[in-house]
Order: structure tokens, then sequence, then C-alpha cells
């Protein structure tokens, strides 16, 4: 079970928008900053934002970063077919000494 | 454009050490710039940190590994490296490497594709 807490399901259909959540404690996400990243089952992670709300070069702006207090979100909109992936957030604990990944939330563009 | 790729052994005995290398091409691993990271993922489970080092070889590793685990480099050969001993079934995954800004210092901005790696006698 992980320290950061994911849905592990989320759906929307085409075009649409739709939000993941990540929660966490004062320890981890209330003190640090997040990332999040996206899988397409049978490749590597990318990542799609840094420092809560940062996009690297190449992410385009459908894609959405915010945290607030011991929670962080993900944000996506017009979404696409080619969304469909698996989307992880992380962060550092300052308590554990460790990098932590959420559980995973599978997207589902219907 | 960087790259790295992992290599090593698809397949490791029960109690026996798990090695793996990464290898950088297109940049320097000395540069002060960046951490390099090793993550791992168990079939069909999330993902997992597993250590961390920095361009001077400090290495951050994950609590629950740490007992097992060392992470090296060689700057020469533009490689860092995983050794995890004692590896049982439950060590069985993809294992990435991955290159983390040092001013993010947990981001981890570029990956390489990932080796799967099977514990089985």
């Amino acid at each position: 079970q992980s320290v950061l807490t994911q849905p592990p399901s989320v759906s929307a259909a085409p075009g649409q928008k739709v939000t993941i959540s990540c929660s966490g404690s004062r320890s981890n996400i209330g003190n640090n900053y997040i990332s999040w990243y996206q899988q397409v089952p049978g490749t590597a992670p990318k990542l799609l934002i840094y420092d809560n709300v940062k996009r690297p070069s190449g992410i385009p702006d459908r894609f959405s970063g915010s945290k607030s207090g011991t929670s962080a979100t993900l944000g996506i909109t017009g979404l696409q077919t080619g969304d469909e992936a698996d989307y992880y957030c992380e962060t550092w604990d300052i308590n554990l000494n460790a990098v932590l990944f959420g559980g995973g939330t599978k997207l589902t563009v219907l | 454009q960087l790259q790295m790729e992992e290599s090593g052994p698809g397949l490791v005995k029960p109690s026996e050490t798990l090695s793996l290398t990464c290898t950088v091409s297109g940049g320097s691993i000395s540069s002060s710039s960046y951490f390099w990271g090793w993550i791992r993922q168990p079939p069909g489970k999330g993902l997992e940190w597993v250590g961390t080092i920095s361009y001077s070889g400090s290495t951050f590793y994950s609590p629950s590994l740490k007992s097992r685990l060392t992470i090296s480099m060689d700057t020469s050969k533009r490689q860092f490296s995983l050794k995890l001993s004692s590896v049982t079934a439950a060590d069985t995954a993809v294992y990435y490497c991955a290159r983390s800004p040092a001013a993010t210092t947990d981001t981890f901005d570029i990956w390489g594709p990932g080796t799967m790696v099977t514990v089985s006698s």
C-alpha cells in the first residue's frame, strides 16, 4: 500500500477533462515538490509535470499540475485516446528519506 | 540528445546477487547538474524507487532495500551500476535507470527503456 494515495482508475470521454488526485502528508507532499509521470503499458514512464506545476519541453499545455497542502492534482483537458495510460505522482519524504511514488491511476478514454 | 540503457542478466537465482549497469550516451554523468537513479516495477504493479547516486558518488537508498543494495558509478565509462544481494522472487521486476536534475533532486526527467529481471531457480 503506497504512502501516496491515488485513485486506481478514472475515465472520461474524448475531448473532456479529467483530474487525478494524489494524497499524502506533511512529510511528503506537504513539504516537497511533486512530479507526475505518464506510462503507456510496456514502455518507460515519461515526465509530465515537475515542481508541482512546470511542464518539460514538449509536454502540451493540456497537462497541468497543482498542489494544495498535502494533496496534489494532475489535470488533463481535451482528452485523446492516446492519453490512455497509467499516471503516477512522485515526491520526496523527509521522514522516510526516500523517493515515493503513488500507486498509479489508470486512465481510460471511453 | 542524452540516452540511457540498462543491461544485465535477465535471470538471477534466488539468494544470488542481481547486477545491472546503466550506460549513458550523449552526455556526461560527472556533471554537477545531475543525479542518477534506479526505479523498478514488479509485473502488473506500480513504480518503486530503488536508489540514487549523485555526480560526486554520494548514494541515497530505499530504506527497504538499503541493507542489500549498492549503487556505484564509473565516470570514465559513463556508467552507473546497481547490485542487489540475496534476491528473492519479490525482486522480480522491470528495472529502469533514470536521470535526476540536481535542482529538483527527486524528479526523473530521462529514463532508459527498462530491463526485465526474473528471480527464479
